[in-house]
C-alpha cells in the first residue's frame, strides 16, 4: 500500500492553468475508474473536487477538471484564482475494499 | 443535512488504547460503507479503515492492521474505531468520512471535523 505519487508543489499565476499529476499502478489508478481529488485549505477539512476520474460534484467550479491516462490521473485547474491556493490530494480505489491517497501537492498562486 | 461528529480523541501513552466514535445524521447511515481517514500533523491524508454498509466486511491499511478495529452500530447511527497498541506514528487527526454513493467505498463527500489522537509519554 504505497502512496500515490504527486509532485510536492506546483504554481501558476492568476488566470493560468495548472495540472497536478497522480501516478499509481495497474493495481489502483490504472485498474479502476475511481480516482477522486480533494482540496484542503489550511486548518480546514478536505473537500471533494473530482470523483470517478472526471466528474464534478455540484458546487465545484467547472474550472476544475480531471482525466486519466494509464496509471496516471491528472487534475487541471484553469483560470487560476487566488482562492485555489491549497493542498490537493488524489485518491484511488485499490481493490478489495482498499483506498489509497497521494502524498499531496501544494498549489501556490503567484 | 449530513453531519459527522467524531469524539473520543485525546492524549494516550505508547502502547495504550483509545476508542473513537462518529455520530452520523442527515443520511441513511445503514446504506453507506464508512471509513476513517487520518492526517498526522503537517502531513498528508492516510486512509485507515473501511466497514461495509452491512458490517460484514472490514479492511485496514497495513499500518494499522491487527491493532485497530472498525465497527458500527446501526441502531445508534454510530461508527467506531477501536485502537490498541498505539504508537507515536499514530498521532493524527482522525476523520470519519462518508462516500457519495450508497454501498461505495470511495469518493468521500462529507468529512467530520476530526478528533485529535496524540500518542506521547
Amino acid at each position: 500500500q504505497s502512496a500515490l505519487t504527486q509532485p510536492r508543489s506546483v504554481s501558476g499565476s492568476p488566470g493560468q492553468s495548472v495540472t497536478i499529476s497522480c501516478t499509481g499502478s495497474t493495481s489502483d489508478v490504472g485498474g479502476y475508474g475511481y480516482v477522486s481529488w480533494y482540496q484542503q485549505h489550511p486548518g480546514k477539512t478536505p473537500q471533494l473536487m473530482i470523483y470517478d476520474v472526471t466528474k464534478r460534484p455540484s458546487g465545484v467550479p467547472d474550472r476544475f477538471s480531471g482525466s486519466k491516462s494509464g496509471n496516471t490521473a491528472s487534475l487541471t485547474i484553469s483560470g487560476l484564482q487566488a482562492e485555489d491556493e491549497a493542498q490537493y490530494y488524489c485518491c484511488s480505489y485499490a481493490g478489495s475494499y482498499t483506498v489509497i491517497f497521494g502524498g499531496g501537492t501544494k498549489l501556490t498562486v503567484l | 443535512q449530513v453531519q459527522l461528529v467524531e469524539s473520543g480523541g485525546g492524549v494516550v501513552q505508547p502502547g495504550g488504547s483509545l476508542r473513537l466514535s462518529c455520530a452520523a445524521s442527515g443520511f441513511f447511515f445503514s446504506n453507506y460503507d464508512m471509513s476513517w481517514v487520518r492526517q498526522a500533523p503537517g502531513k498528508g491524508l492516510e486512509w485507515v479503515a473501511v466497514i461495509t454498509y452491512d458490517g460484514t466486511t472490514e479492511n485496514y491499511a497495513d499500518s494499522v492492521k491487527g491493532r485497530f478495529t472498525i465497527s458500527r452500530d446501526k441502531s445508534k447511527n454510530t461508527l467506531y474505531l477501536q485502537m490498541h497498541s498505539l504508537r507515536a506514528e499514530d498521532t493524527a487527526v482522525y476523520y470519519c468520512v462518508k462516500p457519495r454513493a450508497e454501498m461505495s467505498t470511495v469518493n468521500f463527500d462529507f468529512w467530520g471535523q476530526g478528533t485529535l489522537v496524540a500518542v506521547s509519554s
